[in-house]
């Protein structure tokens, strides 16, 4: 029963560097997003993906590129990272119509 | 001025006691409420999600929705140390793939 699981589940990069973040979801969602998490600013929307093929930008899309590999997968990729994307990030995913979102437990990065 | 309005806390309560948290909000157009539970270093876990107004019970857990005052609440009865954690509202409208969160209040629970 594992629903939403990230890896890796800690990462530090050197600016300038690039990495992935995986996600990959269990629970035959369609919709599946991207968030960061940071003190004080609650959950901000980076990415969002309605369904296999599709991606949209969330509130916070800048330094960030996406990919839906299939209905299971969404991925997240920081080109060349800074450290301003020092953050936790938590993948999402939910049902039809106005379900809930199911998180994993997130990715924290930190970027020096 | 925000969206969704949270009181950071941290909320600091004796064991047994009920807890009140709360949330504001000024989109009208919100129907879809929800509260997560989040430890520390782990990801939100839904606790409650309601339609529209009204009342919605889960075991020592309520969550009331006040339209006509943009205001939510989740009571926890009976309160125990695993309670504490960043307690997070999420609302959404109808049809739309955004869900706005409140920042989260920190509750302690104290054995």
């Amino acid at each position: 029963n594992a629903g939403v699981t990230q890896t890796p589940k800690f990462q530090v990069l050197k600016t300038g560097q690039s990495m992935t973040l995986q996600c990959a979801q269990d629970m035959n969602h369609n919709s599946m997003y991207w968030y960061r998490q940071d003190p004080g600013m609650g959950l901000r929307l980076i990415y969002y993906s309605a369904s296999e093929g599709t991606t949209d930008k969330g509130e916070v899309p800048n330094g960030y590129n996406v990919s839906r590999l299939n209905k299971r997968e969404f991925s997240l990729r920081l080109e060349s990272a800074a450290p301003s994307q020092t953050s936790v990030y938590f993948c999402a995913s939910r049902g039809p119509n106005n379900s809930p979102l199911h998180f994993g437990n997130g990715t924290r990065l930190t970027v020096t | 001025q925000k969206e969704v309005e949270q009181d950071p806390g941290p909320l600091s309560v004796p064991e047994g006691a009920i807890v009140s948290l709360n949330c504001t909000y000024s989109n009208s157009a919100f129907q879809y409420f929800m509260w997560y539970r989040q430890y520390s270093r782990k990801g939100p876990e839904l606790l409650m999600y309601t339609y529209s107004s009204g009342n919605k019970e889960d075991g020592r857990f309520t969550a009331q929705v006040d339209k006509s005052s943009k205001y939510i609440s989740l009571f926890i009865r009976d309160s125990q140390p695993s309670d504490s954690a960043t307690y997070l509202c999420a609302m959404s409208a109808q049809g739309t793939y955004k869900y706005i969160f409140g920042t989260g209040t920190r509750l302690k629970v104290l054995a």
